[in-house]
């Protein structure tokens, strides 16, 4: 089992819609969750970092995080084609300050 | 907008050449990073760095060496490059966020080695 899992999509979505992007990790005692947005051809970006269970909420994105269940999921509401990108999921795992990356989810917002 | 810059952005070279991969922020960062990329694939850490003089390997088997003799700069250098060699490398510098750490990434250098 990969530490960080993502399904790699791509997962299309109409503009204007939410979408919901979900990823599950190994390690229980994890602390810091965090959603970087990577466009084509260009490096990863921070969008959203959460450490407690529940609701997070900036602008049009949520993450949303259940530590009981070991997952974390992003919402992007209204999406736009601005946004089709690949959305990287990175826990802090077995107590290290650096994140482990997921292999990301493609999202693709058509007009 | 983060400011880590690598050098080159593309690179094309023949197998056996040594190569150097450069990075610098000028954030002031302490901590900083090398994560190796391919397609569709997870980043993945190969060195990192505390501080000056500081340097550690990462989780992914590495041929290359790090060096940090000045806070701003963290290079990565390739004594013969290989066809395996062939991916992007991506360089990061963090700030620290409660207990973690959040990275800003250079805009990488794609190698291929022919």
């Amino acid at each position: 089992q990969k530490e960080v899992e993502q399904n790699s999509g791509p997962l299309s979505v109409p503009e204007g819609a939410i979408a919901s992007l979900n990823c599950t990790y190994s390690d229980r005692v994890s602390q810091s969750f965090f959603w970087y947005r990577q466009y084509s051809g260009k490096s990863p970006e921070l969008i959203m970092s959460i450490y407690s269970n529940g609701d997070k909420e900036d602008g049009r994105f949520t993450a949303q995080l259940n530590k009981a269940s070991q997952y974390v999921s992003l919402l992007i509401r209204d999406s736009q084609p601005s946004d089709s990108a690949t959305y990287l999921c990175a826990v802090n795992m077995k107590g290290s300050y650096i994140p482990t990356f997921g292999r990301g989810t493609s999202l693709i917002v058509h007009p | 907008e983060a400011d880590i810059y690598q050098t080159p952005r593309y690179l094309v070279i023949g197998t056996g050449k040594k190569i150097t991969l450069e990075c610098s922020q000028t954030m002031g960062h302490d901590k900083m990073y090398w994560y190796q990329q391919d397609p569709g694939m997870e980043l993945h850490l190969i060195h990192y760095s505390y501080g000056v003089n500081s340097t550690e390997k990462g989780d992914l088997s590495s041929e290359s060496t790090v060096s940090r003799i000045r806070t701003e700069h963290f290079p990565l250098t390739l004594e013969s490059a290989r066809p395996s060699h062939t991916s992007q490398y991506l360089c990061a510098s963090s700030a620290t966020q409660g207990v973690s750490e959040k990275l800003f990434f250079g805009s990488g250098t794609q190698l291929s080695v022919l």
